[in-house]
C-alpha cells in the first residue's frame, strides 16, 4: 500500500524554526515527486512547493519562494518542510502528496494524514 | 487569491444531482491543462476524486463524473447522499505561475 506518513503536531513560539517530515512507503519514493501543501484554519488549499527526491530538484510556488525550504532525504524515504523563524501566520495545517504525473498535467495521490502546525507566544 | 473560482457553497436533497464548476483562464484550464478533483470530509486529509478531468480511481463510486470545456470544469454528484457532505477542491497547473494550483474550494451541504 501506498502511504505517506507526517509527522505529529507542534507548537512553536514566534521566531522559532521548524522542520516536519512526510515519510513514503510501499512505493519508489526516488521515482515520484512530493508536493506540500498548506491549509489555514478555515481556509481552502494552497500549493507551496514540490521536490523530486531522486535528485533534490524542487520548485516553489511564488507565494511561499523564500518563506520556506521543501528537501528530501532519499535514504529513509523522507520529504521535509522547513521555517526559519516562524510567524503566528504559519499556523496551519500542513500536508505533504504524492505527484503522480499525467500527459497533461499532475495530480496528488495519496495524501499524508497532515501535521498542524501552531504558532503562538 | 486563488486562480480558479469555484462556488464557496452547493446544497440538495438526498438522491438529487448537484454540479460544482471551477472557472480559470488561458493560462491554466484554457491552456490544455486537465483538471482534477479532491474531496475533503470533515477533520481529513484530501483524497482524490477524479484524475485527468474525468478518470474516478478506483474505489470512487461512479455517481461522481467529472468533465472539461474550454477554461472550466465541473464535477457532477448524482444520487446525491448524506456522506457526500464535504468540501470539494478542483486543481489544476499554471503556466504563468510556473505550479500547480487549487480552485477556492465548495462546501457541498445535504439537505
Amino acid at each position: 500500500e501506498v502511504q505517506l506518513v507526517q509527522s505529529g503536531a507542534e507548537v512553536k513560539k514566534p521566531g522559532e524554526s521548524l522542520k516536519i517530515s512526510c515519510k513514503g512507503s510501499g512505493y519508489s519514493f526516488t521515482s515520484y515527486w512530493i508536493g506540500w501543501v498548506r491549509q489555514m484554519p478555515g481556509k481552502g488549499l494552497e500549493w507551496m512547493g514540490i521536490i523530486y527526491p531522486g535528485d533534490s530538484d524542487t520548485r516553489y510556488s511564488p507565494s511561499f519562494q523564500g518563506q520556506v525550504t521543501i528537501s528530501a532525504d532519499k535514504s529513509i524515504s523522507t520529504a521535509y518542510l522547513q521555517w526559519s523563524s516562524l510567524k503566528a501566520s504559519d499556523t496551519a495545517m500542513y500536508y505533504c502528496a504524492r505527484s503522480e504525473t499525467g500527459i497533461f498535467g499532475d495530480w496528488f495521490d495519496p495524501w499524508g494524514q497532515g501535521t498542524l502546525v501552531t504558532v503562538s507566544s | 487569491q486563488s486562480v480558479l473560482t469555484q462556488p464557496p457553497s452547493v446544497s440538495g436533497a438526498p438522491g438529487q444531482r448537484v454540479t460544482i464548476s471551477c472557472t480559470g483562464s488561458s493560462s491554466n484550464i484554457g491552456a490544455g491543462y486537465d483538471v482534477h478533483w479532491y474531496q475533503q470530509l470533515p477533520g481529513t486529509a484530501p483524497k482524490l476524486l477524479i484524475y485527468g478531468n474525468s478518470n474516478r480511481p478506483s474505489g470512487v463510486p461512479d455517481r461522481f463524473s467529472g468533465s472539461k470545456s474550454g477554461t472550466s470544469a465541473s464535477l457532477a454528484i448524482t444520487g446525491l447522499q448524506a456522506e457526500d457532505e464535504a468540501d470539494y477542491y478542483c486543481q489544476s497547473y499554471d503556466s504563468s505561475l510556473s505550479g500547480h494550483v487549487f480552485g477556492t474550494g465548495t462546501k457541498v451541504t445535504v439537505l
